[in-house]
């Protein structure tokens, strides 16, 4: 299976800020690589998909990149809502693969 | 709109079975796979596979083989997902997704499965 080690597994912000969370696949997976997002009471919705997609809904604060085995997922200014869980996925082979997660905490 | 409905919480005995359902609205439901998927605070989130919902066949993670078994009815837009010998390593709570062809893009709530005597 494809190992994904996302980084960091916390991150402190203030509102308004810029920040970046990355994700490593163990072996190249050709852009096949989602975000998501997970709220406290357990809601889970997509950000990002195939790399920079931006995902139907989604504020355009949220941003995608990256290629080979890297990849990162860039919120450009903190809204509110957006404190949660961070998740990236990829697609490329069977079975799906996950990282394990960034909390996006308040400063 | 897009939705996914599961049922709820589960509390069961070691050895048991427990069958999750996930009713899905808003879309033609055969027209996209749903997966499973399992999330703890140890292990994270893990594939546990899918299953096309028109013709039935699935692709289940390696690890969930004899775990795990995935089934509809079209008729309700229902799929499930049943859970056989259960162990505390079961406890967790399980998600069902729509499997577009890049991305999960709509989740349902989730169910939450303990496993105790």
């Amino acid at each position: 299976d494809i190992q994904m080690t996302q980084s960091p597994s916390s991150l402190p912000a203030s509102l308004g800020e810029r920040v970046t969370i990355s994700c490593r696949a163990s072996q190249g997976i050709n852009n096949n690589l989602n975000w998501y997002q997970q709220k406290p009471d357990g809601t889970i919705k997509p950000l990002i998909y195939y790399t920079s997609n931006l995902q139907s809904g989604v504020p355009s604060r949220f941003s995608g990149s990256g290629s080979g085995t890297d990849y990162s997922l860039t919120i450009s200014s903190l809204e509110p809502e957006d404190f949660a869980m961070y998740y990236c996925q990829q697609d490329a082979s069977f079975p799906n693969t996950f990282g394990a997660g960034t909390k996006l905490e308040l400063k | 709109q897009v939705q996914l409905q599961q049922s709820g919480a589960e509390l069961a005995k070691p050895g048991s079975s427990v069958k999750i359902s996930c009713k899905a609205s808003g879309y033609t439901f055969t027209r996209y796979y749903i997966s499973w998927i399992k999330q703890t605070t140890g292990q994270g989130l893990e594939y546990i596979g899918y299953i096309n919902t028109g013709s039935g066949g699935t692709n289940y993670n390696e690890k969930f083989k004899g775990k795990a078994t995935l089934t509809v009815d079209k008729s309700s837009s229902t799929a499930f997902m049943q859970l056989s010998s259960l162990t505390p390593d079961d406890s967790a709570v399980y998600y069902c997704a729509r499997k577009t062809l890049y991305v999960m893009d709509a989740w349902g709530q989730g169910a939450s499965v303990t496993v105790s005597s």
